[in-house]
Order: structure tokens, then C-alpha cells, then sequence
């Protein structure tokens, strides 16, 4: 079974500087991968998806991924952070059917 | 398009009760997934219906069942409640028969709360 590993269950960065989450995944294949984010009370909206069509993957709000095989990563990443950003992040990877989870990374924006 | 809709939204229930919660998936979505997200195992595949038929459940006891209805609207019933089942359950449906490697879009969640 595929497992997705999330470093870091809080990440804190200043408003306006590098956001970086961090995905690491098991698979001998190059799966179907995924980035969503959850606001408070609300269920999970799709980030980015990569298929394999390009190891850069960009996203809505400013977001992108790029997928290294090599690493078996699948990291997020936005240049500039904006306190709207303020959210729990999951990275999912498809098994069959279904999506296997990360654990959520909370992203902390400091004004 | 409407998205995928959720009732009720909040519930509270007492052990030993039986609950059934309601999905409504995008219009012309035939593949409807549930999750359970709670904040010491996050979330954990439920069950996914394609069609009327399961195709593919997780690791949760018989308590926990599902139904699809021909026109994509699915159920989730839990029965028996147990305090353990306090959780954010999460509908999710998509377009295609591709499974998991499709766009899986969520509802808001029903919020349930087992005293």
C-alpha cells in the first residue's frame, strides 16, 4: 500500500515570504498526485494535480509542484504569502479507486 | 453548477444511536467517495460508489455502511454509535469512472458529534 509522508504538521512563515510543504510518497510507479487545501469549516478544494504531462504542476492562487521522481517528492510551493493563504494543506496520492492522505501541514501566516 | 452538498450539516447523537448522513454530488457525477477526518487519524477513505456499485471500501468495521441511488445521490449510515466516531464526514464526487486518479470534488462536510 502507498503512503504519503507531510513534514511538519505546522509551518510558520511572515506574510510575503516563501511558503514551502513539503510531500514525500511511495510508489514504484509514477502515481497521480494531488495537492488540496481546507479552510476552516469548509471541506477540501483541489490546489494542483500532476499526471504526468509536466513535472511542474501550477496551481490556483499562486501555487505550483514540482515532482522528482528521483526524491519521490511532490513539494508546494508559493513565492510570496498572503494571509488569505492561512490554511491546512493535504497532499494525496491515488491508489485504485481512492486517495491515499497525507496527515495536513497547517500553514501560519504572520502578519 | 451546484456543488456537492452535504445534510445535515451538524448532528449530535448519543452512543448506541444510528445515524445517516446525505451526499449530493455535481450534476452529472457518477462516482461519490466518503471520508472520515478526525484530528488524530486525519482523514481515512470511507467508501467509493460508482453506479449504484461499491467499488472499493476502507478499513472500518461493518457499523459504517453506504449506499448509491440511480440518480448519484449517496448515503452513509453508521450504526451503533460510538464516541470514537466523532468526526467531520466528507463526501466527495467526480466525474468519471477513473477513480482515484480523477479530480475528486467535496462538499462541506456533516460535522457529527457522538455523546
Amino acid at each position: 500500500a502507498q503512503s504519503v509522508t507531510q513534514l511538519g504538521s505546522h509551518v510558520s512563515v511572515s506574510e510575503g515570504a516563501l511558503v514551502l510543504l513539503r510531500c514525500n510518497y511511495s510508489s514504484s510507479v509514477p502515481p497521480y498526485l494531488f495537492w488540496y487545501v481546507q479552510y476552516p469549516n469548509q471541506g477540501l478544494q483541489l490546489l494542483l494535480k500532476y499526471t504526468s504531462a509536466a513535472t511542474l504542476v501550477k496551481g490556483i492562487n499562486g501555487f505550483e509542484a514540482e515532482f522528482k521522481k528521483s526524491e519521490t517528492s511532490f513539494h508546494l510551493t508559493k513565492p510570496s504569502a498572503h494571509m488569505r493563504d492561512a490554511a491546512e494543506y493535504f497532499c494525496a496520492v491515488s491508489e485504485g479507486y481512492q486517495l491515499i492522505w497525507g496527515a495536513g501541514t497547517k500553514l501560519i501566516i504572520k502578519p | 453548477k451546484a456543488g456537492v452538498t452535504q445534510t445535515p450539516r451538524y448532528l449530535i447523537k448519543t452512543r448506541g444511536q444510528q445515524v445517516t448522513l446525505s451526499c449530493s454530488p455535481i450534476s452529472g457525477h457518477r462516482s461519490v467517495s466518503w471520508y472520515q477526518q478526525t484530528p488524530g487519524q486525519g482523514l481515512q477513505f470511507l467508501f467509493e460508489y460508482f453506479s449504484e456499485t461499491q467499488r472499493n471500501k476502507g478499513n472500518f468495521p461493518g457499523r459504517f455502511s453506504g449506499r448509491q441511488f440511480s440518480n448519484s445521490r449517496s448515503e452513509m449510515n453508521v450504526s451503533t454509535l460510538e464516541l470514537g466516531d466523532s468526526a467531520l464526514y466528507l463526501c466527495a464526487s467526480s466525474p468519471s469512472d477513473r477513480g482515484g486518479t480523477d479530480t475528486q470534488y467535496f462538499g462541506p462536510g456533516t460535522r457529527l458529534t457522538v455523546l
